[in-house]
C-alpha cells in the first residue's frame, strides 16, 4: 500500500528557510495531487499548498509569498520550502495524497508528520 | 476563504452512546466537497468521510456523514472505546482548502 514519509531538519533558525521532503513508497507519484499541511502544537490543521505531477502548484494565500512546493517524479518525492520562518511556523508538518486524480479531493493518505521547531 | 465552524468544541459521552458533530460553513460548499477526519494523539489525521456522506475504505458503518450547502453532520451511531478522539471537517471545493477547528469527543 502507498505510504508517505516526511524528512528534514527538526530545528530551523528564525529568518532561515524550512526544507522538507516527502517520499512516496508502495506506489507511483504519477497522476495524483500531493499536499503539505501543518498543525501547530495543540492547534488545528492548515493546508499549505499542493502540486501535481506536471509541477503545477496552488498555495494558500496566507503563505504564498514564502512557499515553494516542487516535485521529483523520478525519485517519487515532493518537497516543501518555507522561507523567512518565525516561531509562528513551529508545527507538525504533514504530507498527504489527494485520494484520486484531481485537486478537489479529500486527503486519503497522510505521512506520520514531522515536528519542526523554529528557534535560535 | 470558506471558514468552517465546528460545534460543540468538546463532546463528553459514554461508550455505546450516539455522537452528533456539526460543521457549518461560512458559504456554500460546492457539490458536497466536504470531508471528515479523525485524529488521535500523536497520530496523523485519518480520512473517515468524503463527499459529505461516502465512507472511506475500511471505515466502520457506525460512522455516517450528511448535509449539504453550509450545514454538515458527522454521526457516530454507537461510540466504541477507540472512537474517542478529535474530529475535523474540511472543505475542498473552494481554494484555499480549509479545516474546522475540531471537536474533541471525550469519555464521560
Amino acid at each position: 500500500q502507498v505510504q508517505l514519509q516526511e524528512s528534514g531538519p527538526g530545528l530551523v533558525q528564525p529568518s532561515e528557510t524550512l526544507s522538507l521532503t516527502c517520499t512516496v513508497s508502495g506506489g507511483s507519484i504519477s497522476s495524483f495531487y500531493w499536499s503539505w499541511i501543518r498543525q501547530p502544537p495543540g492547534k488545528g490543521l492548515e493546508w499549505i499548498g499542493h502540486i501535481d505531477t506536471s509541477g503545477s502548484t496552488n498555495y494558500n494565500p496566507s503563505l504564498k509569498s514564502r512557499v515553494t512546493i516542487s516535485i521529483y517524479t523520478s525519485k517519487n518525492q515532493f518537497s516543501l520550502r518555507l522561507s523567512s520562518v518565525t516561531p509562528a511556523d513551529t508545527a507538525i508538518y504533514y504530507c498527504a495524497r489527494h485520494m484520486s486524480p484531481g485537486a478537489r479531493r479529500a486527503f486519503d493518505i497522510w505521512g506520520q508528520g514531522t515536528m519542526v521547531t523554529v528557534s535560535s | 476563504e470558506i471558514v468552517l465552524t465546528q460545534s460543540p468544541g468538546t463532546l463528553s459521552l459514554s461508550p455505546g452512546e450516539r455522537a452528533t458533530l456539526s460543521c457549518r460553513a461560512s458559504q456554500s460548499v460546492s457539490t458536497t466537497y466536504l470531508a471528515w477526519y479523525q485524529q488521535k494523539p500523536g497520530q496523523a489525521p485519518r480520512l473517515l468521510i468524503y463527499g459529505a456522506s461516502s465512507r472511506a475504505t475500511g471505515i466502520p458503518d457506525r460512522f455516517s456523514g450528511s448535509g449539504s450547502g453550509t450545514d454538515f453532520t458527522l454521526t457516530i451511531s454507537r461510540l466504541e472505546p477507540e472512537d474517542f478522539a478529535v474530529y475535523y471537517c474540511q472543505q475542498y471545493g473552494s481554494s484555499p482548502w480549509t479545516f474546522g477547528q475540531g471537536t474533541k469527543v471525550e469519555i464521560k
